[in-house]
């Protein structure tokens, strides 16, 4: 029982290149998230997904796309990078959102150049 | 709208002494109230909630939080830190629309 993964761990961009970030859930959670940390800032909700075929706007949608694949999976995907989206992404999951705990991954850290 | 305000960006604390963070959040309408920990390089994870009942909620390694609905606040203490508890912790709340609204964090600097 892997909990949630993410991959890759750590990426470095140059401006202006794409890239997808990858989170998947062994915990037959419904509802699935997307976060960036920024120091001082706490956790900003960019995506979330509350059910499986289904995906929302949070605080901070602006500059990336997301994926719910299935069940399991929920992909970030940025089209052109920029330095203002060097951050370290979260990606969550919990059974229904709001009242259940949500179970979080590692973590990627990413660098815009 | 919800917000949420962790007072203390750190709070430095000698080993085996007690220790409050503070959280207040913005509205005295039902919410759920969350505490999570964050050791250094991972993810986070839950120490602590409160749904309804009793407004002393116990959470793992020792840690307590008391849901004050007049004081809109939702503190976080320990009796007595160790070293292992460095950490970051962050309070959440669930507003009405079930988004988890969080606060910036506090860093917890455990001193020898």
């Amino acid at each position: 029982n892997a909990g949630v993964t993410q991959t890759p761990k750590f990426q470095v961009l140059k401006t202006g290149q794409s890239m997808t970030l990858q989170c998947a859930q062994d915990m037959n959670h419904n509802s699935m998230y997307w976060y960036r940390q920024d120091p001082g800032m706490g956790l900003r909700l960019i995506y979330y997904s509350a059910s499986e075929g289904t995906t929302d706007k949070g605080e901070v949608p602006n500059g990336y796309n997301v994926s719910r694949l299935n069940k399991r999976e929920f992909s970030l995907r940025l089209e052109s990078a920029a330095p203002s989206q060097t951050s370290v992404y979260f990606c969550a999951s919990s059974e229904i959102r709001g009242i259940n705990e949500q179970y979080f991954g590692p973590g990627t850290r990413l660098t815009v150049t | 709208a919800q917000s949420v305000t962790q007072l203390d960006s750190q709070v430095p604390v000698f080993e085996e002494a007690p220790v409050e963070l503070r959280c207040n959040y913005s509205s005295s309408v039902s919410v759920y109230l969350f505490w999570y920990v964050q050791y250094p390089n991972q993810g986070l994870q839950l120490l602590l909630k409160y749904l309804s009942g009793s407004t002393l909620v116990k959470g793992i390694n020792g840690f307590e939080a008391e849901f004050n609905k007049s004081q809109t606040s939702f503190h976080l203490r320990k009796p007595s830190v160790h070293i292992s508890d460095t950490a970051e912790y962050f309070c959440a709340v669930s507003d009405s629309n079930y988004q988890l609204i969080w606060g910036a964090g506090t860093k917890l600097i455990i001193k020898p």
